[in-house]
């Protein structure tokens, strides 16, 4: 089935370091992704919407100087928080929906850690 | 997308069959029940989805009723892998994200 990758899977970095995390569809093409974070013990949260081609759509109350979206290709976008802060440690997952499919089923990455000290 | 109410938590014994039950009331006619599960520290896992038909994969059966305003996830034989939050969540089968709530937690003890 179709599969999405991120990378790095855990990732720590110093507060006021820049941090990115690479999301990919391997076997598919994607013109949208999207980007979740999940605090501990809480559930998914939709940050922002990822096209190909132009420019992101960010979710309320998610900035978006501080996390910088790039979809450049069909099979790549890039989240990199910017400045990180201990208070953006969480774990991000990215998700795409296969564009050529039937099934509607959107695709997750196995996510990225991030810890910032 | 239409809400979801889930039990926050539920218990079953390996080996039997565990029942997940879902309430969306206020689905609209084109939006599809989709079932996620997330395992600790992994990215959510797609189990199944429906429109209006009982579904069934390798991994689990889709049971939604006749009005569609809530429907059960059935795993067959549950087994300690299948420990883990479980998401259901009523969308349209478009280009939008999937909005997730905070599902059910099932524990499978031996």
């Amino acid at each position: 089935g179709a599969v999405v990758s991120q990378h790095p899977s855990r990732v720590i970095c110093k507060s006021g370091t820049s941090v990115k995390i690479e999301c990919r569809s391997l076997d598919f093409q994607a013109t949208t992704m999207f980007w979740y974070r999940q605090f501990p013990k809480q559930s998914l949260m939709l940050m922002a919407t990822s096209n190909e081609g132009s420019k992101a759509t960010y979710e309320q109350g998610v900035e978006k100087d501080k996390f910088l979206i790039n979809h450049a290709s069909l099979t790549l976008s890039t989240l990199t928080v910017t400045s990180a802060h201990p208070e953006d440690s969480s774990f991000y997952i990215c998700s795409a929906r296969d564009a050529g499919g039937r099934t509607g089923e959107l695709f997750f990455g196995e996510g990225s850690r991030l810890t910032v000290l | 997308d239409a809400k979801t109410t889930q039990p926050p938590s539920m218990d079953c014994a390996e080996g039997r069959a565990a029942n997940l039950p879902c309430n969306h009331s206020t689905i609209s006619g084109n939006e599809y029940v989709y079932w996620y599960r997330q395992i600790h520290s992994q990215g959510p896992q797609y189990i199944i989805h429906g429109l209006k038909n009982n579904e069934t994969n390798e991994m689990a059966s889709l049971i939604i009723t006749e009005d569609r305003k809530s429907s059960t996830l059935i795993l067959p034989h549950a087994t300690l892998r299948d420990t883990a939050v479980y998401y259901c969540i009523v969308s349209s089968n478009s280009g939008y994200a999937l909005n997730f709530g905070k599902g059910t937690s099932l524990l499978v003890t031996p």
